[in-house]
């Protein structure tokens, strides 16, 4: 099955600063690979994704890119605020024919800005 | 716009009991939706996948007849934990497809289980 690492587990930056999580995935049939956000108590909210057929994907603050030879693929947050402070997890899926899939979660980043 | 809810949004019960746990799609049609179990501090793990009107898909090592899964109609699925224990404590989340063919999930707002 499909095997999803993500780092750093923690990120702290002062507000106004980039962050940038990464994650790569094993199975090369995924093709579907969102970013949710996290806030303590609640449930993921997707803040953006990705499909295998486009290399990079950009919404105001927020841009995803894919390397789909290398597996891997990165958030990045430009100019953060302190209420970005939230856990992020990267997530990839495959299409099957026979319906969805569940997604694979990566294992979360804790990020906090400091004002 | 579409929205997925669960409730309770937490409960206390006592170990042996059971305790049900309600997802529902609001304003969309969902024949499938998934499971996930958080525990602190991790992240979401697939527990099972609920299926309308067929039996539900059990990841390996979840218990099928612990963890019971009832898919009843097209916009709710029920989760019963059954003779709970404090290990079963944790956050439960579930999902379900955009609709039209989308690959997109909403998630609900998760249960709180906490078992005494």
């Amino acid at each position: 099955g499909e095997n999803v690492e993500q780092h750093p587990s923690t990120l702290s930056v002062q507000e106004g600063d980039s962050a940038v999580i990464k994650c790569t995935y094993s199975d090369s049939a995924s093709n579907y690979f969102p970013w949710y956000k996290q806030e303590l108590g609640k449930g993921p909210q997707l803040i953006i994704d990705i499909r295998s057929n486009v290399g990079e994907k950009k919404d105001q603050r927020i841009a995803v890119t894919l390397n789909k030879t290398a597996k891997h693929f990165s958030l990045h947050i430009t100019e953060t605020q302190p209420e970005d402070s939230a856990v992020y997890f990267c997530a990839a899926s495959r299409e099957e024919d026979t319906g969805r899939r569940a997604l694979t979660f990566g294992s979360g980043t804790r990020l906090q800005v400091q004002p | 716009g579409a929205v997925v809810s669960q409730h309770p949004s937490w409960v206390i019960c006592k170990s042996g009991t059971s305790v049900k746990i309600e997802c529902r799609s609001l304003d969309f049609q969902a024949t499938t939706m998934f499971w996930y179990r958080q525990f602190p501090k991790q992240s979401l793990m697939l527990m099972a996948t609920s299926n309308e009107g067929s039996k539900a898909t059990y990841e390996q090592g979840v218990e099928k007849d612990k963890f019971l899964i009832n898919h009843a109609s097209l916009t709710l699925s029920t989760l019963t934990v059954t003779s709970a224990h404090p290990e079963d404590s944790s956050f439960y989340i579930c999902s379900a497809p955009k609709p039209q063919g989308s690959r997109e999930q909403y998630f609900g707002p998760g249960t709180r289980l906490t078992v005494t």
